[in-house]
């Protein structure tokens, strides 16, 4: 198993500019979710997703969407990059919305000029 | 608002020693608390979780500590390894599964 997987992994954007980070994961797992990480900070929960077709909101939901139309994927997307959004992206899944093992992707650097 | 804090944003180990990573809660409504490692340029990976209803959980070397009364936790690492330098968060989840919350982080550096 690949376990999760995202892309890209390094990103720069422009104030303005518009872009989707992609998460996947082949574990089954239904609870999926994007969480960001500021230098010297802990991780702040974006969106979060019980499974395909649900979805809800975290603790920073502002200037992201997300969808789930499969178990596998669950895109983030920026509507309008602003440079309060440079920070560490990382996509989570685990076996079940009560399930705490959560397994973290690589992570996306995003930098917002 | 509430949150989860940690009392040491670095903590420096003898190598074999045994290291005490400390966190602090304030919701007294947390269902489970988890401990994640994160290390360099990494997501961060599981270690271990306890139970709101525990004091106490033991595994592979790590044992977590629940005082619910003064709402503290902390994570044991037995015999600490240089593997084990990393940064170590503790998390809660709060009445529902689904949003896992975060504390800031306390950075694990192990002396030779």
């Amino acid at each position: 198993n690949a376990g999760v997987t995202q892309t890209p992994k390094f990103q720069v954007l422009k104030t303005g500019q518009s872009m989707t980070l992609q998460c996947a994961q082949d574990m089954n797992h239904e609870y999926m979710s994007w969480y960001r990480q500021d230098p010297g900070m802990g991780l702040r929960l974006i969106h979060y997703s019980v499974g395909a077709g649900i979805t809800d909101q975290g603790e920073v939901p502002n200037g992201y969407n997300v969808s789930r139309s499969t178990t596998e994927d669950f895109p983030l997307r920026l509507l309008s990059a602003a440079p309060s959004q440079t920070s560490v992206y990382f996509c989570a899944s685990s076996y079940g919305q009560f399930s705490y093992e959560q397994y973290f992707g690589p992570g996306t650097r995003l930098t917002v000029t | 608002g509430e949150s989860v804090g940690l009392h040491l944003p670095t903590l420096s180990v003898q190598e074999g020693d045994n290291s005490i990573i400390n966190c602090a809660y304030s919701n007294s409504a947390s269902d489970y608390f988890i401990w994640y490692k994160q290390e360099s340029g990494k997501g961060p990976q599981f270690i271990i979780d306890i139970r709101s209803n525990m004091d106490k959980r033991q595994g592979q070397r790590v044992t977590v500590l629940l005082n619910k009364t003064v709402k503290h936790l902390s994570l044991q690492i037995a015999a600490t390894q240089p593997g084990d330098s990393a940064v170590y968060f503790c998390a809660e989840n709060r009445n529902s599964a689904s949003k896992i919350i975060f504390g800031s982080g306390t950075r694990l550096s192990i002396r030779p």
